[in-house]
């Protein structure tokens, strides 16, 4: 399968952006994607990038891509302990049949 | 949200037992997964289904089987349960494979000793 990675931890204070990276090594990735999974529920999307767009924003919500790079990054501003959960940077050639998840970054917000 | 449901939620077997999940979504969605998650791999895809009797193998499908005899229902068989099958199993859900939307069910932690 293809290779999606992404740091396993980070903590953020109540208030502030978190930034949440992604690397992908498929060079043929149409969409790029971010799960969120929240404590005993299955996975949410959150949001998507197609690979013709460097960003993407979506209320707190900021996607950045860099092809070149093949690197995915999602900020998340003013950062709630609602949002404290494990984030998943995916990646796909074709749609849902094919894609590829990363490890997940959990992110724990500290009040 | 989709109604995606899983059952059962929990098991715990012992090796080399047959194992069945059982996913059943009310959305009407042509297409269906099983995916496991694991610490250190995300989530990685057994099987799918893109339509009834329609299935396909996914990235670790070896020791697993699945059928979907109806659209609402898209069963995971363990044939013969391994201790490295220890997992919690998602299935999910979409109405077009285009986008990779996808809606997940709430999850099933087998335990297999």
């Amino acid at each position: 399968g293809e290779d999606v990675e992404q740091s396993l931890f980070l903590s953020v204070r109540e208030g502030d952006s978190s930034v949440i990276n992604c690397t992908y090594t498929d060079s043929s990735s149409t969409y790029l994607y971010w799960y969120k999974q929240e404590p005993g529920a299955g996975l949410q999307l959150l949001t998507y990038i197609f690979s013709n767009m460097d960003m993407k924003q979506d209320q707190r919500l900021t996607v950045l891509l860099n092809k070149k790079d093949k690197h995915l990054s999602l900020r998340i501003a003013d950062t709630q302990t609602g949002d404290s959960a494990i984030y998943f940077c995916a990646e796909s050639e074709t749609g849902a049949n094919n894609l590829f998840f990363g490890t997940g970054t959990r992110l724990t917000v500290i009040p | 949200d989709a109604g995606i449901t899983q059952s059962p939620r929990h098991k715990v077997t012992e090796t080399g037992t047959p194992v069945t999940l059982r996913c059943h979504q009310t959305e009407n969605h042509r297409y269906m997964y099983w995916y496991r998650q694991d610490p250190g791999h995300g989530l990685r895809l057994i099987h799918y289904s893109y339509g009834v009797k329609d299935t396909d193998k996914g990235e670790v499908s070896d020791g697993y089987s699945v059928s979907r005899s109806k659209t609402e229902d898209f069963l995971l068989t363990l044939e013969s349960a391994t201790s490295s099958q220890t997992s919690v199993y998602f299935c999910a859900s979409t109405g077009t494979a285009n986008t990779g939307e996808l809606f997940f069910g709430e999850g099933s932690r087998l335990t297999v000793l």
